[in-house]
């Protein structure tokens, strides 16, 4: 069964900084990863994906992906206070959305002024 | 676009008591899926639809959990004989189902069981 694990559990950035979340999965044949973020009392909402090795550069994020390491990564540079939220990495066997995902239990951020 | 349409947002009930949740998909997405997110347990999976039929619900405690799919505009969740272990915040996400799509979740529903 997929194991899927985050770090750190939480993480307290000076505005202006660079933010670095980390995600390990468990089953080699996973072919889809994605970062989804959480405010407080929101629906989760999906910031970014990738299937294949590498890294994809959105804005201010970043995600990069090493299967063979069983890892990905989110990188937000320039965080402001409106990034504070729960982080959320997830997982699918498949290579779309189209399936069910697994979580990680997240990682808290908080972004000070 | 509204997005998915969750109802009711929060919901108490006595142990013992049934529970009904509901859920209206992204008009269009043939995937509709169900979620459970608790602060311990973080957020998991316990079943979901594609063009109305189920497809995978490993997630669901089989004794009082029960999903259907009724028409492609709605979904519910049912959970008889409430207990406090299931005070959660149910969530629902649809999509598309074509190509390298994006699940879209839903506000949530807060059960309460007391």
């Amino acid at each position: 069964q997929q194991k899927v694990q985050q770090s750190p559990e939480s993480l307290i950035v000076p505005e202006g900084a660079m933010t670095s979340l980390n995600c390990t999965f468990s089953d080699s044949a996973s072919q889809y990863f994605a970062w989804y973020r959480q405010h407080s009392g929101k629906a989760p909402k999906a910031l970014m994906s990738i299937f294949s090795n590498g890294e994809k550069e959105e804005g201010r994020f970043t995600i990069h992906l090493n299967k063979a390491s069983l890892h990905f990564s989110l990188h937000i540079r320039d965080s402001q206070p409106s990034d504070s939220a729960l982080y959320l990495c997830a997982v699918s066997m498949t290579n779309s959305a189209g399936n069910k995902l697994t979580f990680g239990i997240g990682t808290r951020v908080l972004v000070r002024p | 676009n509204a997005g998915v349409i969750q109802t009711p947002r929060h919901k108490v009930t006595g142990k013992g008591q049934e529970a009904t949740l509901w859920c209206e998909p992204i008009s269009g997405h043939s995937a509709v899926f169900w979620y459970r997110q608790t602060i311990v347990q973080g957020l998991e999976f316990l079943t979901y639809f594609r063009n109305q039929a189920p497809i995978d619900d490993s997630g669901m405690p089989k004794e009082r959990f029960s999903a259907q799919m009724p028409n492609q505009s709605h979904s519910t969740l049912k959970i008889q004989s409430t207990q406090p272990q299931d005070s959660a915040v149910y969530l629902c996400a649809s999509s598309s189902g074509q190509g390298q799509d994006t699940q879209y979740f839903g506000p949530g529903t807060r059960l309460l069981v007391l």
